[in-house]
């Protein structure tokens, strides 16, 4: 099993320009998130999803859009990047029961946005 | 008060000792607790799940204490390799997205 894997792992952008950042799992987890983290700061929720076809927003969605393309694969646009968003993103699944188990998380995309 | 505090460190320790760390929150009805691992430039990782009272996993035990609303993280015998910082999670509704993230406390464990 891969886990939870991300596509890029580094990027440089110009203000202005997109991109999608791509996450997929193989654990048949039904939750998703996407996370943002600055230095210093902890882990800020973006865009959750609790099963194929629904998203809702977290803390600090603003200037971001997600798409929940079925259940392994949940991807992150960003459609006219600022230097404020220049962080590393983490995805992560969890499996939802009784009590929520924790989350794995991907190996992160570095993002600088000039 | 902040949802999920944690203590500000960092620690430095040397190899061998016995070092605890602590972590409060704010919601009385938190059901689900959480103690992951991050290592510089690196994805946090899950160490352990708390539910109950306690956790244990070799070196590392949790414990939990509902009435003052506090979780610990207990590591024994320090490894090199434990140098990393440490990050409490709680899930104050037991499902969706509420999973709050302490600031974590670093610590290096020094040769």
């Amino acid at each position: 099993n891969a886990g939870v894997t991300q596509t890029p792992k580094f990027q440089v952008l110009k203000t202005g320009q997109s991109m999608t950042l791509q996450c997929a799992q193989d654990m048949n987890h039904n939750s998703m998130y996407w996370y943002r983290q600055d230095p210093g700061m902890g882990l800020r929720l973006i865009y959750y999803s609790a099963s194929e076809g629904t998203t809702d927003k977290g803390e600090v969605p603003n200037g971001y859009n997600v798409s929940r393309l079925n259940k392994r694969e949940f991807s992150l646009r960003l459609e006219s990047a600022a230097p404020s968003q220049t962080s590393v993103y983490f995805c992560a699944s969890s499996e939802e029961g009784v009590l929520p188990s924790g989350q794995y998380f991907g190996p992160g995309t570095r993002l600088t946005v000039l | 008060r902040k949802e999920v505090e944690q203590d500000p460190g960092p620690f430095n320790v040397p190899e061998g000792a016995t070092v605890a760390f602590n972590c409060t929150y704010s919601n009385s009805a938190s059901q689900s607790f959480f103690w992951y691992r991050q290592d510089c430039r690196k994805e946090p990782k899950l160490l352990m799940s708390v539910y109950s009272s306690g956790n244990e996993d070799g070196r590392f035990t949790a414990q939990l204490n509902r009435a003052s609303q506090y979780i610990s993280l207990l590591i024994r015998d320090s490894k090199l390799s434990d140098s990393a910082t440490y990050l409490c999670v709680v899930n104050p509704w037991g499902y969706g997205q509420n999973f709050v993230f302490g600031p974590g406390t670093r610590l290096s464990v020094l040769p």
